[in-house]
């Protein structure tokens, strides 16, 4: 059974706080996702990475960056956190290869409040 | 540019009605679509993707690509469908792009 875990599911930081949101997978995926989810807007890819240490921008990446040093480890950084980025975040992974899309497998999600 | 239309926010239906989740997208190369689930308090989830052609439980949906659309269909709703649902469309390495997603709330 796949698992994707999500270090938190709430955070309150404060306006200008550097902030981590930490994913692991166990399914030893290649791909892995963060997005955020907010009402109306669906979900929105923020950056996503195929390899270790490899990494591409998605939809809205301005003011996050990311980090894969490790295959099974996928982090969301929040530079200098503010109030627009208060939203559900969601990590993902799934298996790599070009013929066609593989599943993705989502973690529980962290609720970040920025105030 | 590619995109995912859901037009429903919301979707009420009576148990037992059938249900229709609209989904329209815009690609130009050959579309891989899929629909998720989010039931409460669970994180999102496969439903099913069109190129296996497969019922999941009771869904189905089929690929039109003259009409651009891969609308969710169930001929009766149970009150256990309620949840959000996302229809998405796949780009390179493996990457999606998703709906706003339409909630379906059915009813006893």
């Amino acid at each position: 059974d796949v698992k994707v875990t999500q270090s938190s599911r709430y955070l309150v930081k404060r306006t200008g706080e550097k902030v981590f949101l930490e994913c692991v997978q166990d399914m030893d995926h290649e791909n892995m996702f963060w997005y955020r989810q907010d009402p109306g807007l669906g979900l929105r890819l923020i950056y996503f990475s195929y390899d270790v240490k490899m990494k591409e921008k998605g939809d809205i990446p301005e003011g996050y960056s990311v980090s894969r040093e490790k295959k099974e480890r996928f982090s969301l950084i929040l530079e200098s956190a503010s109030t627009n980025q208060t939203s559900m975040y969601l990590c993902a992974s799934s298996f790599g290869g070009d013929r066609g899309a593989n599943e993705q497998y989502f973690g529980p999600g962290t609720r970040l409040t920025v105030t | 540019a590619q995109r995912v239309t859901q037009p429903e926010k919301l979707l009420s239906v009576f148990k037992g009605a059938p249900v229709e989740l609209k989904c329209n997208y815009s690609y130009s190369g050959s579309p891989e679509l899929f629909w998720y689930v989010q039931y409460s308090r669970q994180r999102l989830q496969l439903l099913l993707r069109h190129i296996s052609r497969e019922s999941i439980k009771g869904f189905t949906a089929d690929l039109n690509k003259g009409e651009t659309s891969f609308h969710l269909k169930k001929p009766f709703a149970q009150e256990e469908d309620s949840a959000m649902y996302y229809c998405a469309l796949t780009l390179g390495y493996n990457k999606l792009i998703f709906g706003a997603g339409t909630r379906l709330a059915v009813h006893p």
